[in-house]
Formats: C-alpha cells, structure tokens, sequence
C-alpha cells in the first residue's frame, strides 16, 4: 500500500522558518516526481512545487520561489519543504503527491497543518 | 496567466446528472491533459477522471470527463447521482511553463 506521511506542520509567527518532510513507502521512491500542494483554510488546492525523481529539476508557484525550497532524499524516501520567511498567506494544510504513471496525482499524503500568525 | 475558472456550487437531485465546467482563460486547453479530483471535508483528494477522460480504477462508470475546444472547457459529468457524491471537485491541468494548475473548485450538493 503505497503512502505518503508528512509531518513538521506547526504555528510560527512571520518571518520564521519551517521544515515540512513527506516520508514515502511500499513504492520505488526514486522513480516518482512528488509535488507539494497546499491549501488555506475553507479554500481550494493550489500548487506549491515539484521535484523531479532524481531532485535535477524543479518548479515553484511564483508565490513561494524565493522562499521555500523542495529537496529530496531519495535514499530515506523522503521529500523536503524549506519554509523560509513564512506570511500568514502561507497558512494551509500541506500536502505531498505522488505524480504517477498515468498522468495524475495518484497518492496523497494526510497532510499537515502551518500555521502563520502573530 | 492561464486560469482554470469553475462554478463555486452546483447541486441536483439523488438520480440525476450534472455536469461541472472547468474553463481555460486563454490558449487551448486541449492543449495539456485536464485531470480531475474529488474531496470530501477532511481528506485528501483522491481522482476521478485524468487524461481528459479516463477513469482510475474503482471509479465507477457514472463518472466521465470531455473536452470541449470550442468553448475552451473541460467537463465532469456525474449520472446516476448518489448523496456520496456530494463532495468538492477540482479540475486540474498545466500553466504552459510546467507549473501545474487547479481550478477554483465546485461544492457539489445533492439534495
């Protein structure tokens, strides 16, 4: 059963910096780009970034670039979000995706709760 | 920016169908796959319809996608529908600059 567990969510203040991490299992982790798709309270999804499988290339919302960071660790299977200089319009649940074989998001984590407030 | 536009809310009977809109603001949308998920309050999404119009499997027939170049749409259509298909749906699809993109989302009711 293929899952994605994230952890690291919390409540800062602004300006301050999180570590979001996505841990995969019972798939070839290597294999898969991920992405990370957030979203606000009460609001729809909206894409944050990818990372390719190998980590060589990746892509950011304009909202973020800049200011997080998407790295992986393919030899613990885990996915990374760097938060750095975070705005209470980054608060959402995060979650991490799996793109898959066939074009989709085929595997979503639970995701995990930022809160940036004051 | 290319934005995918969707109604906020729809709603129809059990039994009936109803088709959600998903509208690309400029260029083609046939251009990239459209995809789309279903979320219920307090999950995750999960797919319903990807490439335009295949299903994942476990999703049932009732389900289906289609493009529509000349009013640069995409739709979803539920037939047959069921109270568990009340749920929020969101189309998703490509910026041209490989970002990926969603729809605002559409809060299907069926009362």
């Amino acid at each position: 059963q293929v899952q994605l567990v994230e952890s690291g969510g919390g409540v800062v203040p602004p300006g301050r910096s999180l570590r979001l991490s996505c841990v995969a299992s019972e798939f070839i982790f290597d294999s898969y780009a991920i992405h990370w798709v957030r979203q606000a309270p009460g609001k729809g999804l909206d894409w944050v970034a990818l990372i390719s499988h190998d980590g060589s290339t990746k892509y950011y919302t304009d909202s973020v670039r800049g200011r997080f960071t998407v790295s992986r660790d393919n030899s613990r299977n885990t996915l990374f979000l760097q938060m750095d200089s975070l705005r209470p319009d980054d608060t959402a649940v995060y979650f991490c995706a799996r793109w898959g074989r066939k074009y989709h998001f085929d595997h979503w984590g639970q995701g995990t709760l930022v809160t940036v407030t004051s | 920016n290319f934005m995918l536009t969707q109604p906020h809310s729809v709603s129809e009977s059990p039994g009936k169908t109803v088709t959600i809109s998903c509208t690309g603001s400029s260029g083609s949308i046939a251009s990239n796959y459209v995809q789309w998920y279903q979320q219920r309050p307090g999950s995750a999404p999960t797919t319903v319809i990807y490439e335009d119009d295949q299903r994942p499997s476990g999703v049932p027939d009732r389900f289906s996608g289609s493009i529509d170049s000349s009013s640069n749409s995409a739709s979803l259509t539920i037939s047959g529908l069921k109270t568990e298909d009340e749920a929020d749906y969101y189309c998703q699809s490509y910026d041209g600059n490989n970002r990926v993109l969603f729809g605002g989302g559409t809060k299907l009711t069926v009362l």
